[in-house]
């Protein structure tokens, strides 16, 4: 099996830009769609990026995903960073067996 | 809607039993893999197991051995089994529903499990 691995925080600014990576350990990141969820305390995982870079219905158009197969990894990028924007962000992917695989998850402070 | 169920705890070396009771959609759906997922606390997600509309079960290779998910459709409910729990597995579990790309789309608010004696 494969690991996702996030950095374990990130901090910027309001109004600024922020990518969050996730580098897949084997395999082609491309091989298997990517999904990024959105954590904030006390509350259910939601998703903010599907199949790669699909956004559902809801979530703003501030947050894009990407997939870099030269560097095997998946990104979410939150552009004009917003106060409430501050949460746990997980990426998650899955294999050829049905197994699903998260990341570490990533700490975003908006500060 | 799905609302996770069962005893928010558990002694060592016993077995975890939790029921997620679906409503506003039906689990024999064929669009949907349905899936447990625990989180401990301050810690990531990981994934324990899904099923599909045909009954196939993927568990997760750590848990494999102590794990069973199983599914009464009469009732739109499915069921996680953890066996030989210690402290290591307590956690808040969550029940969600996922594409068939696996995006989780729907998930319970989850219910705390701790292991203790």
């Amino acid at each position: 099996n494969f690991m996702l691995t996030q950095p374990h925080s990130v901090s910027e600014s309001p109004g600024k830009t922020v990518t969050i990576s996730c580098t897949r350990s084997s395999g082609s990141i491309a091989s298997n769609f990517v999904q990024w969820y959105q954590q904030r305390p006390g509350s259910s995982p939601t998703t903010v990026i599907y199949e790669d870079n699909q956004r559902p219905s809801g979530v703003p158009d501030r947050f894009s995903g990407s997939i870099d197969s030269s560097s095997n990894s998946a990104s979410l990028t939150i552009s004009g960073l917003k106060t409430e924007d501050e949460a746990d962000y997980y990426c998650q992917s899955y294999d050829t067996s049905n197994h699903v695989v998260f990341g570490g998850g990533t700490k975003l402070t908006v500060l | 809607q799905l609302q996770e169920s069962g005893p928010g705890l558990v002694k060592p070396s016993e077995t975890l039993s939790l029921t997620c009771t679906v409503s506003g959609g039906s689990i024999s759906s064929n669009t949907y893999y349905w899936v447990w997922i625990r989180q401990p606390p301050g810690k990531g997600l990981e994934w324990i197991g899904s099923f599909d509309y045909s009954g196939s079960t993927y568990y997760s290779p750590s848990l494999n051995s102590r794990v069973t998910i199983s599914v009464d459709t009469s009732k739109n409910q499915f069921f996680l089994k953890l066996s030989s729990v210690s402290a290591a597995d307590t956690a808040v579990y969550y029940c969600a529903r996922g594409s068939l790309w696996y995006n989780f789309d729907y998930w319970g608010q989850g219910t705390l499990v701790t292991v203790s004696s």
